[in-house]
């Protein structure tokens, strides 16, 4: 049953702006948006989240449309490192739990 | 900070032996959780400790499967006696505020059992 919909892989030329889109149309008013990233042979990363407003880190930004049923993680200007699988989790507010699904394989191409 | 150490970082086993994974959370973290990902079923959350108490153990495969947090420092996980199947990478991840807020994983221990 998953909560979370995302593309299996895209591609991405480096410098670009990465558009990576999730769909999570059952999303629940107390459930937060969590986007964390899996680089080759490493742990997950944790990246950025928000709830209702657009939120902006040193690593990406995040936007959440008005009706919360979908959202896109920007990478402003892909670089080789950013190669990577990417997860969009909803999370309740305040739950310990990270439910992973099989996330969206970003290849950023020189 | 040196970030979540786990150690090994590669264990190769035979069937039947005992397996200690280590995990080292960082510090001030109060939350402790152990993550297996295999290809058929992707990052699976294991356990998960607060303040070293076991909270939620509920994703711990069967009685083969042990953890234990002996202090605020310091987590093992230990399969006794190891599959084939067991084989994995394992994470361990740390975070404050029971784990409310983001969590921060190690660079995992891959196990193959032979």
């Amino acid at each position: 049953d998953a909560k979370t919909t995302q593309p299996p892989s895209m591609d991405c030329a480096e410098g670009r702006a990465a558009n990576l889109p999730c769909n999570h149309s059952t999303i629940s008013g107390n459930e937060y948006v969590y986007w964390y990233r899996q680089i080759h042979s490493q742990g997950p990363q944790y990246i950025i989240h928000g709830l209702k407003n657009n939120e902006t880190n040193e690593m990406a930004s995040l936007i959440i449309t008005e009706d919360r049923k979908s959202s896109t993680l920007i990478l402003p200007h892909a670089t080789l490192r950013d190669t990577a699988v990417y997860y969009c989790i909803v999370r309740v507010g305040g739950d310990y739990k990270l439910s992973f699904g099989a996330g969206t394989t970003v290849t950023v191409r020189a | 900070d040196a970030g979540v150490i786990q150690s090994p970082r590669h264990e190769v086993t035979e069937m039947g032996q005992e397996v200690t994974l280590r995990c080292k959370p960082i510090s001030g973290h109060n939350s402790l959780f152990w993550y297996r990902q295999t290809m058929m079923r992707g990052l699976e959350l294991l356990i998960y400790f607060n303040n070293n108490v076991p909270i939620d153990d509920s994703g711990m495969p069967e009685d083969r499967f042990s953890a234990k947090m002996p202090n605020a420092s310091f987590s093992t996980l230990k399969i006794q006696p190891s599959e084939p199947r067991d084989s994995a990478v394992y994470f361990c991840a740390s975070s404050l505020d029971r784990g409310r807020n983001e969590q921060y994983f190690g660079p995992g221990t891959r196990l193959t059992v032979t």
